[in-house]
């Protein structure tokens, strides 16, 4: 298995830009979610996924813009990219139903930087 | 407040010394409780978790006990070694909410 993947590893936008933040997992995992990690912030929820076709929203959301068609993938959209949203984005999963997780596994971050 | 705090945002600890690193959590409900682990590079990985109160967590000479009455899930070792150099996180999961992290530095 190779796990949670996430693609690209680094891009650089300008602002008003858009892009994609591609995740996927292949341990048919239902819970699926987006984080933003920012010098002493920790880890910040964007959005989260129980199931293919259920999004709702995290600690962070505005901004950001997710969909859920199949259970591997979980895609990260910024529709009009912002300075503030400089950070190293990381997506995980768990085989944990429903809402309150116990172990996720993330992937390798996805780090951006928007001028 | 609704958060996990961690107090320190770097310890410098030689190695054999012990070590805690301090995390309390503020919630109405019972979460389960984690610690997660980042090396340089790489996501975040679980290290250790407790489900309920007066649970434990363990693992590599970690230890963390879940304890509701003070709100708190402190990460201890007896004697730290320099491959324990890493960013530690706290977390709860009714809400997913992570703490600010500390980094862990091991001096040779």
């Amino acid at each position: 298995n190779a796990g949670v993947t996430q693609t690209p590893k680094f891009q650089v936008l300008k602002t008003g830009q858009s892009m994609t933040l591609q995740c996927a997992q292949d341990m048919n995992h239902e819970y699926m979610s987006w984080y933003r990690q920012d010098p002493g912030m920790g880890l910040r929820l964007i959005h989260y996924s129980v199931g293919a076709g259920i999004t709702d929203q995290g600690e962070v959301p505005n901004g950001y813009n997710v969909s859920r068609s199949t259970t591997e993938d979980f895609p990260l959209r910024l529709l009009s990219a912002a300075p503030s949203q400089t950070s190293v984005y990381f997506c995980a999963s768990s085989s944990t139903p429903g809402q309150f997780q116990e172990t996720q596994y993330f992937g390798p971050g996805t780090r951006l930087l928007v001028l | 407040g609704d958060s996990v705090v961690q107090t320190e945002g770097q310890v410098l600890p030689s190695e054999g010394d012990s070590l805690i690193v301090n995390c309390s959590y503020e919630t109405t409900q019972y979460p389960s409780l984690f610690w997660y682990v980042q090396y340089p590079g790489e996501g975040p990985q679980l290290h250790l978790k407790a489900m309920k109160a007066n649970d434990k967590g363990r693992n590599k000479g970690f230890e963390a006990m879940y304890r509701k009455e003070t709100t708190s899930f402190h990460l201890e070792k007896d004697s730290v070694q320099e491959s324990d150099s890493a960013v530690y996180f706290c977390a709860r999961n009714n809400d997913m909410r992570f703490g600010a992290g500390t980094r862990l530095t091991v001096k040779p």
